[in-house]
């Protein structure tokens, strides 16, 4: 099955400073990567995803990247504001004979120092 | 439209008592997810339905644990004779079909003593 490994655990950057966090899969069927942002004591929310057929996608302050040859998808977060401290959560999702599994990190708790 | 709802908000029972969890998706999407998350803990998920149908049941951690869904809308994740070890967080979420944005409940808060 899939394995999907997220780094780091934990993040701490100064406000203003630019967050980087990994995840590698090891299902090559995989081709959906979305991110999730999970604020303390509320549900996940998606804040950008990536399709296969696509190799980066930015929105405003954040980006994500995906190399499929080595099988791995990274979030990019510039300018970072005390708002965006939060756990994220990366996950793969493989589509097979219209079965689908999803296979969520372990999760980064980044904290942005005012 | 409304967004994903569960209920109850929180459940207290103990061990060995039945609980059964309710997700309502938003109107119109098709999946529908459950997941289960620890304290500071991430997503470990359950099951999933496309329509009324659970292609994969595999993630369910033991027979104690059902899951179905009626009329491609309402789903109930039911738990027989909890443990202690049942105490978490189960989230729901929907999307408008397969490999859509999943949209999350505010989720079940179980605590089994």
């Amino acid at each position: 099955g899939e394995n999907v490994e997220q780094h780091p655990s934990t993040l701490s950057v100064q406000e203003g400073d630019s967050a980087v966090i990994k995840c590698t899969y090891s299902d090559s069927a995989s081709n959906y990567f979305p991110w999730y942002k999970q604020e303390l004591g509320k549900r996940p929310q998606l804040i950008i995803d990536i399709r296969s057929n696509v190799g980066e996608k930015k929105d405003q302050r954040i980006a994500v990247t995906l190399n499929k040859t080595a099988k791995h998808f990274s979030l990019h977060i510039t300018e970072t504001q005390p708002e965006d401290s939060a756990v994220y959560f990366c996950a793969a999702t493989a589509f097979s004979g219209g079965y689908q599994k999803v296979t969520f990190g372990t999760g980064t708790k980044l904290q942005v120092i005012p | 439209g409304a967004g994903v709802s569960q209920s109850p908000s929180n459940k207290v029972t103990e061990k060995g008592k039945d609980v059964e969890l309710r997700c309502d998706p938003i109107s119109g999407h098709t999946a529908l997810y459950w997941y289960r998350q620890s304290l500071g803990q991430g997503l470990e998920f359950l099951i999933y339905f496309q329509g009324n149908s659970a292609p994969d049941k595999s993630g369910l951690p033991s027979d104690r644990f059902s899951a179905e869904r009626t009329g491609g809308s309402v789903s109930t994740l039911t738990i027989q004779r909890t443990q202690q070890e049942d105490s978490a967080v189960y989230l729901c979420a929907s999307s408008l079909g397969l490999a859509g944005t999943q949209y999350f409940g505010p989720g079940t808060r179980l605590l089994v003593l």
